[in-house]
């Protein structure tokens, strides 16, 4: 069965230092894959979505980036994390139509 | 535009009341609908979904939700509620190639 793995489950970073959370799919080829970001007391917004390797497209300009080195491993990363970049972070995966999601990562920039 | 909207930000019921969470969509073409529960610091879990057939899904924990294509909407429902299920609820609306526009959310909280 398809699993997907996100870590690390909770992060706390000072402005200004770089991030970077990973995120891997098993039992799965070619999945399309999200990075979402959840802040407090709102909604998901979608940052960035794969739909292959080196495939990355951005839905909002941000202080963020994303990469897929390989073809089930999505990378979230920033050079320099910002107060605004805090909030929960979720990796995800399309199966046909349905949206799978990894156990998220909470972010706290200080 | 696609757009999904939850009306209640935040919804307070006591243990062992019915429940009904609003969601109300705009899609350009027949969407998939789908509902997803998340507990305090935990991922999103798939509650059901509506691909088509029967407008009455069923889903996980006894949540059902029903399609209704004249209004756009796509609400869920359990007869009554547990505590265990107080928690952030989405409704998101997606389709082949296309990605997932999700709802702001409603906490439901439960009283014993």
């Amino acid at each position: 069965s398809q699993t997907i793995h996100q870590w690390p489950a909770t992060l706390v970073q000072p402005v200004g230092s770089p991030l970077s959370l990973e995120c891997t799919v098993e039992g799965t080829s070619n999945p399309n894959l999200y990075w979402y970001r959840q802040a407090a007391g709102r909604g998901l917004q979608l940052l960035f979505y794969s739909v292959g390797i080196g495939q990355i497209s951005s839905e909002v300009p941000q202080n963020l980036s994303a990469s897929r080195p390989q073809d089930r491993q999505f990378i979230l990363s920033s050079k320099k994390l910002l107060l605004s970049d805090s909030g929960f972070y979720l990796c995800a995966w399309t199966s046909g139509p349905r949206l799978f999601f990894g156990s998220g990562t909470q972010l706290s920039v200080l | 535009a696609q757009s999904v909207t939850q009306p209640d930000i935040h919804i307070t019921v006591s243990e062992g009341a019915s429940l009904e969470l609003r969601c109300n969509y705009s899609y350009g073409a027949t969407p998939y609908l789908f509902w997803y529960v998340q507990s305090p610091g935990q991922g999103l879990q798939l509650l059901l979904k509506y691909f088509s057939g029967d407008t009455l899904v069923q889903g996980i924990k006894g949540f059902e939700a029903e399609f209704k294509r004249s209004q756009s909407s796509f609400n869920l429902r359990k007869p009554s509620v547990h505590w265990s299920d107080a928690a952030e609820y989405f409704c998101a609306v997606g389709s082949y190639g296309q990605n997932f526009v999700f709802g702001p959310g409603t906490r439901l909280s439960v009283l014993p």
